[in-house]
């Protein structure tokens, strides 16, 4: 089992490019998780998904944000344009509900940007 | 989902059993309580969960007090690759939801 796998792994752009983190989730998860982690504000949910459908945006931070799921193996997260508070390493995780029961979700390596 | 409180650092001796504790007073009856942990630089890992019995898995033992205020996760025999932030965090079931994660435990596994 190759993991949720995330890329790139580092990103350092200058303020107003365009930012494209992207994610695949483990293979059969029906569930991805956008999240932020800061030294200020710890981990925080962006946004998720279910079944490829946004469930859940409300901790998106502004319009400059936007996630896509066009598949099951696919989901990106862009930012644009890029703000220096923007810096900070963004975690897709993923998880397999096959009921409405709980379910775990399993972290990828995370993308630390840097926007200059 | 139900705050959980944690102490902030503990330390402990390389080969010897971590407890870690967690408080959680105002579960109700379909929250999960979760613990993740965080090795610096790297993405956050499950480790275990459970309901209102004990667990036990290949990394760690969940220990949830009978009222289920209150539970302790157990790493047997720590090793220096424990060292990392350790997150008690409480979830109800019944819908794909976040994780909330809260200050968490730094773990320092002493040589």
């Amino acid at each position: 089992d190759a993991g949720v796998i995330q890329s790139p792994r580092h990103e350092v752009t200058e303020m107003g490019q365009e930012v494209t983190l992207r994610c695949k989730p483990i293979s059969g998860h029906n569930s991805l998780f956008w999240y932020r982690q800061t030294m200020m504000r710890g981990l925080e949910l962006l946004i998720y998904f279910n079944n490829n459908v946004p469930i859940d945006d409300s901790g998106m931070p502004e319009d400059r944000f936007s996630a896509k799921m066009p598949n099951a193996s696919f989901s990106t997260l862009k930012i644009q344009p890029s703000e220096p508070r923007d810096s900070a390493v963004y975690f897709c995780a993923s998880s397999f509900r096959p009921s409405a029961s709980t379910d775990t979700q399993y972290f990828g390596p995370g993308t630390r940007l840097t926007v200059l | 989902d139900a705050k959980t409180t944690q102490p902030p650092s503990m330390d402990c001796a390389e080969g010897r059993a971590a407890n870690l504790p967690c408080n959680h007073s105002t579960i109700s009856g379909n929250e999960y309580v979760y613990w993740y942990r965080q090795i610096h630089s790297q993405g956050p890992q499950y480790i275990i969960h459970g309901l209102k019995n004990n667990e036990t898995n290949e990394m760690a033992s969940l220990i949830i007090t009978e009222d289920r205020k209150s539970s302790t996760l157990i790493l047997p025999h720590a090793t220096l690759r424990d060292t990392a932030v350790y997150y008690c965090i409480v979830r109800a079931s019944g819908s794909a939801r976040q994780l909330t994660f809260g200050s968490g435990t730094q773990l320092t596994v002493l040589p």
